[in-house]
């Protein structure tokens, strides 16, 4: 399919580990998100990439978290340090247009993040 | 900042009953768009509908239809003869900026 793709689908790792997700966009979307959802909750913002580079990245929760888009297609969302509470889905979207427009974003299945 | 209010955190109807999903949100912006994605249980977000703040024509789509009310910062979702299938969580969305979600109103569709 041509939608986007996350993996792992599943991590479960420890407390304290080092963990990285990926995310492959929709061929041809320059503008790529992440987002976390907590179980009741809905997505929240992480941060936006706009090409390689990281045009918005204030919905970090803290200096643990750090994501790449090197090449302007794959990114890869990496956390430093796993703590309990950094347990969630995380999700991916890719769109057209800038963030400041109104293109809908397609989202990704998620990487259903577990820290022990 | 921007905020999306589902205050609806659960409904349940009986197949071909009519609902209506809730949605409140409030921005500072003039210019922003307003979404409705549902959630099936297998977790991918699918998008709905989008509607940008000049545009307060509501929109019929099957069973699906959207009421856009600006006065009343209201941007309500109605399916009309519900099915099983529609079984989701659904999630209002507003986009200054940034994609901000409401918290999601799950909905069940009994038989």
């Amino acid at each position: 399919g041509a939608g986007v793709s996350q993996t792992p689908s599943n991590k479960v790792t420890e407390k304290g580990k080092y963990v990285e997700l990926r995310c492959d966009p929709i061929s041809g979307h320059t503008a790529l998100y992440w987002y976390r959802q907590s179980l009741g909750q809905g997505p929240e913002f992480l941060i936006y990439f706009q090409g390689t580079g990281a045009a918005d990245d204030s919905g970090l929760p803290n200096d643990r978290f750090f994501a790449v888009r090197p090449e302007g297609s794959v990114s890869t969302l990496k956390i430093q340090r796993t703590e309990r509470g950094d347990s969630a889905v995380y999700l991916c979207a890719s769109s057209l247009g800038t963030s400041g427009s109104g293109s809908e974003q397609f989202f990704g299945p998620g990487t259903r993040l577990t820290v022990l | 900042a921007q905020k999306v209010t589902q205050a609806q955190t659960e409904i349940s109807v009986v197949e071909k009953e009519d609902v209506t999903l809730d949605c409140v949100y409030e921005t500072r912006d003039t210019t922003y768009y307003l979404f409705w994605y549902k959630q099936p249980p297998s977790g991918e977000l699918v998008f709905l509908i989008r509607r940008n703040s000049f545009d307060e024509q509501n929109e019929i789509s099957g069973r699906y239809s959207w009421n856009f009310q600006k006065s009343t910062s209201s941007f309500n979702f109605t399916i009309t003869a519900s099915q099983v299938v529609d079984s989701a969580v659904y999630f209002c969305a507003l986009k200054g900026n940034k994609l901000t979600f409401g918290t999601g109103t799950q909905l069940k569709v009994e038989l």
